[in-house]
């Protein structure tokens, strides 16, 4: 069975911080990690994704996210926030042994950017 | 490049009535999949469709959901009766045949059951 934690519902940070948006696992075999991000009234649009090779991914918007196999972790982070990232993000997995390329969803965090 | 498109975007009916969504994904879009998004929670898959045939149907309420793609392109899904707790954001997303999970997601359906 997989699943995804995303231990923190929301995150407050000042602009111009860095920010980090936690995210943990559990899969069977190796996972397939990613990150996606829902503004309000829209659907979701992906940011990056971990398949294999460098654990750091960069991707979209100037995120980027560590992928730790014996945390068992796939953080986001960011250096500095701008109040237009504040969001809904979710984490998501697949476990590459599965045939299936449908992703398993954590219940979001809210991030807020403040000016 | 069009994205997935989804409508209605917004739906409120009784409960114990019927519903049906549509969504057509992007152009050589062989994968499509139908989310339900509850009011604070992360999406869940429905229904996985591989061209016109079903890949995963393990999460959907079969007593009252139904769906399908019968020409391998755009797809409905169906409730009825719906009853209160259906209430949610349906999502459908596509993405090409193999692809590593990069799913392109509509703007959803808010489905409101009073």
């Amino acid at each position: 069975a997989q699943s995804v934690a995303q231990p923190e519902d929301q995150v407050n940070v000042a602009e111009g911080n860095p920010l980090t948006v936690k995210c943990t696992y559990s899969v069977s075999g190796n996972p397939y990690l990613f990150w996606y991000v829902q503004y309000p009234n829209r659907g979701l649009q992906f940011l990056l994704k971990y398949i294999t090779g460098d654990n750091l991914v960069k991707g979209s918007y100037g995120f980027e996210a560590e992928f730790n196999k014996s945390q068992t972790s796939f953080h986001l982070k960011k250096p500095s926030a701008l109040v237009s990232d504040s969001a809904l993000y979710f984490c998501a997995v697949r476990d590459s042994q599965t045939g299936a390329n449908n992703l398993f969803f954590g219940t979001g965090t809210r991030l807020t950017v403040i000016p | 490049e069009a994205g997935v498109a989804q409508s209605p975007r917004y739906k409120i009916i009784e409960k114990r009535q019927s519903v049906a969504f549509w969504c057509n994904p992007i152009s050589g879009h062989a994968t499509l999949y139908w989310y339900q998004q509850i009011l604070g929670q992360g999406p869940k898959l429905l229904i996985q469709f591989q061209n016109n045939g079903v890949v995963d149907d393990s999460q959907l309420p079969k007593d009252r959901f139904s769906a399908e793609r019968l020409k391998g392109v755009d797809s409905t899904l169906k409730i009825q009766p719906a009853k209160l707790e259906d209430s949610a954001v349906y999502l459908c997303a596509s993405s090409l045949q193999g692809a590593n999970g990069e799913l392109f997601f509509g703007e959803g359906s808010r489905l409101t059951v009073l």
